[in-house]
């Protein structure tokens, strides 16, 4: 079936440091893949996708490239701030499901 | 303004209690969604619905229903509430001429069943 594991946390880092959260999938066919964030209190926002194999999304300094040979979509970004501190969601859509599929999500404490 | 918008925003309420959850869009999207999370679980789909005379189940639907008013209103229902269907529920919307693409969620509602 249809899954997604993401790295279990809390990722604690200080401020400036290199962080990497990982992220597989299984799915039929070619799915898409996304990363959203939830900051405290708030509801879900999509931070980037991507649609097809090899392609690399990024937004906000974050980034993540859609592996198919390793069915990965690791999270990427070269120096946290405090403002990054959140919880991130790895999810996969199988292709023509109109579905998401979650992750159990990943907190990122950034400390000063 | 909020594109998708939920109430209540927090509920409390007590076992065997009828419970609706509400959620409006205005971002005329034709796919609409209920998930609800629970720590350590990450989102778990309940119901969706891909136009107004569309629904269909998600992974746990059972114990909750679900009606689409319209196109931009799609309202859960708790029957008979229980207290391990206390979590953070949230209303998404799909839409922009494609099944490969994102969703969009509103803020959440906290629901606690005593």
């Amino acid at each position: 079936g249809n899954s997604v594991t993401q790295m279990e946390g809390p990722v604690t880092l200080s401020e400036e440091a290199f962080l990497t959260i990982n992220c597989t999938y299984t799915a039929t066919g070619y799915p898409s893949l996304f990363w959203y964030v939830q900051y405290p209190g708030e509801g879900l926002q999509l931070l980037l996708k991507a649609t097809k194999a090899d392609d690399k999304g990024s937004n906000k300094g974050f980034e993540a490239t859609y592996r198919k040979e390793t069915t990965s979509f690791h999270l990427e970004k070269g120096s946290v701030q405090v403002s990054d501190s959140a919880v991130y969601f790895c999810a996969t859509q199988p292709s023509n499901t109109g579905k998401l599929i979650f992750g159990q999500g990943t907190t990122l404490q950034v400390k000063p | 303004d909020a594109d998708v918008t939920q109430t209540p925003r927090n509920r409390i309420t007590k076992t065997g209690k009828r419970i609706m959850l509400e959620c409006s869009q205005t971002k005329g999207h034709d796919r609409m969604y209920w998930y609800r999370q629970d720590p350590g679980l990450g989102l778990r789909l309940i119901y969706y619905s891909f136009d107004v005379k569309d629904i269909n189940k998600g992974e746990i639907s059972d114990g909750y229903s679900v009606s689409r008013q319209a196109q931009a209103k799609f309202s859960l229902s708790l029957e008979s509430a229980i207290p391990n269907q206390t979590a953070l529920y949230f209303c998404a919307t799909g839409g922009g001429g494609g099944l490969r693409n994102e969703q969009f969620f509103g803020p959440g509602t906290r629901l606690t069943v005593l």
